[in-house]
């Protein structure tokens, strides 16, 4: 079974330009999360998606992150603009629509450094 | 005060050793319990899981829940140099739909050979 993909992997950009990451979740998986872990902390979520309406965003700064699921599978994440304290791996997760126990399976991450 | 407290380490243990992890929380809201490994570049792996108060094992690893002291913990026996990673603890209240996990901040574990 392929795992959650995302990409970049790595991104450099400088203060005040735009950036978008992409993730594709295991198929089937109704449900997809964004979690932002900046360095020597938990990944903190900032969104999640079930098939492609929000169920939480409570956690994105909105006037700067935008993120969607269109037709229900890949999603992008935005930030626009970047600041440096923006400078962390975002995580893309995802899940069965409602399982027993909720297993998150996550991607390998996008590290941003904004300078 | 953060929802989740987790000592970040280093912690070094020699290989063989027995391993303790734990974390406390604040919000009694919280139901699911789990344990992930993060090795370095690398998303979050789950470990463990445990929805109720008690012990849990699989393996080399046992998870441990105590609700009424809001305390959690995970200990690896026989520890291996490949068991050096950060083990984060995480929480989950599980209100349908939300299911967003609240994550500590992890320890980082060195098993040295």
């Amino acid at each position: 079974e392929a795992g959650v993909a995302q990409s970049p992997r790595y991104k450099i950009i400088e203060k005040r330009q735009s950036v978008a990451f992409w993730c594709n979740p295991i198929s089937g998986h109704a449900t997809l999360y964004w979690y932002q872990q900046i360095l020597g902390q938990g990944p903190k979520l900032l969104i999640q998606f079930q098939n492609n309406g929000v169920v939480d965003d409570s956690q994105l700064p909105k006037d700067r992150f935008s993120a969607e699921r269109l037709k229900g599978v890949d999603s992008t994440l935005k930030i626009q603009p970047a600041k440096l304290e923006d400078s962390a791996v975002y995580l893309c997760a995802s899940s069965y629509r409602d399982p027993l126990y909720n297993e998150q399976f996550f991607g390998p991450g996008t590290r941003l450094t904004v300078l | 005060q953060k929802e989740v407290e987790q000592d970040p380490g280093p912690l070094s243990v020699p290989e063989g050793a027995i391993v303790s992890l734990n974390c406390t929380y604040s919000n009694s809201a919280f139901q699911y319990f789990m344990w992930y490994r993060q090795y370095s570049r690398k998303g979050p792996e789950l470990l463990m899981y445990t929805y109720s108060s008690g012990n849990k094992e699989d393996g080399r690893f046992t998870a441990q829940v105590d609700k009424s002291s809001k305390y959690i913990s995970l200990f690896i026996r026989d520890s291996q140099p490949s068991d050096s990673a950060t083990y984060l603890c995480a929480m989950l209240i599980g209100d349908t739909g939300r299911r967003a996990l609240t994550f500590g901040s992890g320890t980082r574990l060195q098993v040295q050979p």
